[in-house]
């Protein structure tokens, strides 16, 4: 079974500082996706990357994606309060099962 | 209009009972998946489908099945509930099989006495 590692899986952060979010997958992909989810609510979906050195930028946040190392990675820029949530990558193996990642639980703080 | 949208929210029942939850969405999309989400937060897709093929993950149980009457309605049938069903489920569709994006409904809440 595909393996799905974030990190960190709890991220308090000061607004106004960048930071990144590792996702790392253990077998050959080329399709990832990033989804937020606010404490109680439903999944939204952020960025669907579909191919090595894919690169999406929505607002304050971007996401890589890097098939080789199989690495994507959802940097935050200049973090504000709005941005609180739990992030979470999946992995599809090309068989359309998606496997999630433990997801990273984000705070930031005024 | 709500683009996906599931009923019930909420669902209390008894261990061994019978279920259904609903999911209709008004998108057009051709797929849609149902997933898991536990106590832990952490979520496993259980089934995608469009008209012509249905993917089921083998770690669910043949407890759960979907029954699709129409391309905008995924609905999921769990049998024999066990305490272990208790978790969210989730809802979605995209089109083109999750190339393109994928819209969640709000969830269902399960909880198994």
């Amino acid at each position: 079974e595909l393996k799905v590692e974030q990190n960190p899986l709890f991220l308090s952060m000061q607004e106004g500082k960048n930071y990144t979010i590792y996702c790392n997958y253990s077998t050959t992909s080329d399709r990832l996706y990033w989804y937020r989810q606010d404490p109680g609510k439903s999944l939204e979906s952020l960025f669907v990357l579909l191919s090595n050195g894919a690169v999406k930028q929505e607002g304050r946040l971007m996401a890589s994606l890097d098939t080789k190392a199989r690495l994507s990675t959802l940097h935050i820029t200049a973090a504000v309060h709005d941005l609180s949530a739990t992030y979470f990558c999946a992995v599809d193996n090309a068989g359309n099962q998606f496997y999630f990642g433990t997801g990273t639980s984000l705070t930031v703080i005024p | 209009d709500t683009a996906v949208s599931q009923t019930p929210k909420y669902l209390v029942t008894q261990m061994g009972n019978d279920k259904s939850i609903k999911c209709e969405q008004n998108l057009g999309h051709d797929t849609m998946y149902w997933y898991k989400q536990d106590s832990k937060k952490f979520l496993k897709i259980m089934f995608s489908y469009n008209n012509k093929e249905l993917i089921i993950n083998e770690t669910v149980p043949n407890r759960f099945s979907p029954k699709s009457p129409d391309k905008a309605h995924l609905n999921l049938h769990i049998n024999s509930l066990e305490l272990g069903d208790s978790a969210v489920y989730f809802c979605a569709s995209s089109q083109y099989r999750a190339i393109e994006t994928q819209y969640f409904g709000p969830g269902t809440r399960l909880l198994v006495l």
